[in-house]
Order: C-alpha cells, then structure tokens, then sequence
C-alpha cells in the first residue's frame, strides 16, 4: 500500500536556527514527489516537485532532496513567516491522486 | 492570473441534509481533483476529472458524487449528511492531466455538520 510518513509532527526553531523536515514515503512506481505549504485556514501552496532520485530544488530559503526512500526540506536561516504546516504528497506512476503525509507544523520563533 | 476558486467559503448544516460545493479552476486547466482534509485524517483524495470524465474515484462511500462541466468548472455534492463529513473540502486544478502535471490548490470549503 502506497504510504507517506512526515517526521517530526511538530517542529519549534529560534530564528535563524537552520533544520530539515523528513518524508519517507513506499509507493508502487514513484511519478513525483510534491512539498506543500499550509497556511491556517488556507489550501496548500505548491512548493516543489521532485522527480528522480539525487534530485535537488530550492526556493529562498527552502531545498528539498530526494532519494529513493524519502525527501527532506531543508530550511536555512528560517524567519517567522516560515512558520505553516508542511506537507509532503507522492503521485504513484499510475494514478493522478496524490498521498499525503500527515504534515510537520512548524512554528519559529523571533 | 486568478488562482482556484472554491464557493462557498463556510457552509453549516445539519444531519441528514445535502449539500453542493463548486469549484472553478485556474484559466485554461483542465482537470480538477477533489480532496477532503480532516485533523484526524489529513488530506484524502476523493475524485479526479478530466474533460467532463471522472478518471478516479477515493475510498469514500457513494454519498460524495461530483461532476465536471464543460467550462471544467466542477462541483461536488454530498448527500444525507454524516457529523463525519465536517472537513476542509479542497479542489486541485491543473493544466491537462493530473497525471502529468502539478495540481495548485484551492482555498476550500469549510463544512460543519450539526
């Protein structure tokens, strides 16, 4: 059964205090591997998509990785308006439908 | 460009109702996926459209149906309402398939079951 597993649920930094987020995820033939932003109250943001493994993206102060069992986002320097839940989805080769982890609520602080 | 619309925004009924969400996807996308997300359950897919046809169906039971107009706005509905179904309701548009392209989010609608 394609699954996806997010670690830790819940993440507080200080400003500036740089950290990763970590998706494992066991899926039958991997399309795509999808990292989304969620606001309260709001539907997820897209952030990245990685396809292959050694695969890398970044945006700001944002990159996501990925191997063949899991990804991680990696936050450097991370500022108050990071603070959002992160979600990590998997679209398996067949099938349009994504799978979401459970989400990493990450909170930091000033 | 507008991004994906969801109407209504909150949406209160009862037991036993039913109720219909609509959602209107970024300019020139085609397809629309429906998502349900609860605390306990996070986001579950519920179904996938493309050109009017639904290509793919969650593990939901036949109360949620939905639909896709030719404009490939869609809508879902849910009927005879369960205290269960108080959740997020998110749709997903992208441009062809969702097989092949990134699927961007709606703001969803916020349904309470009392």
């Amino acid at each position: 059964e394609d699954q996806v597993t997010q670690s830790p649920e819940a993440l507080r930094l200080q400003e500036g205090e740089s950290s990763s987020l970590n998706c494992s995820y066991t899926v039958s033939g991997l399309r795509g591997l999808f990292w989304y932003r969620q606001d309260p109250g709001k539907g997820p943001e897209f952030l990245f998509t990685l396809y292959s493994a050694g695969e890398e993206k970044e945006k700001e102060r944002l990159k996501a990785t990925l191997t063949k069992k899991e990804s991680f986002l990696h936050i450097t320097a991370p500022k108050p308006e990071d603070s959002a839940t992160y979600l990590c989805a998997v679209q398996a080769n067949q099938g349009g439908k994504l799978i979401f982890g459970q989400g990493t609520e990450l909170s930091v602080k000033p | 460009k507008a991004g994906v619309t969801q109407t209504p925004r909150y949406l209160i009924k009862t037991r036993g109702q039913q109720v219909t969400l609509s959602c209107s996807p970024i300019s020139g996308h085609r397809s629309v996926s429906w998502y349900q997300q609860t605390p306990g359950q996070g986001l579950q897919f519920l179904f996938e459209y493309f050109s009017e046809t639904q290509r793919n169906k969650g593990n939901f039971p036949g109360r949620f149906s939905g639909r896709q107009f030719s404009n490939s706005r869609s809508e879902m509905n849910v009927s005879t309402l369960e205290l269960g179904d108080s959740a997020l309701y998110l749709c997903a548009s992208s441009p062809r398939d969702p097989r092949t392209d990134t699927q961007y989010f709606g703001p969803g609608t916020r349904l309470t079951v009392l």
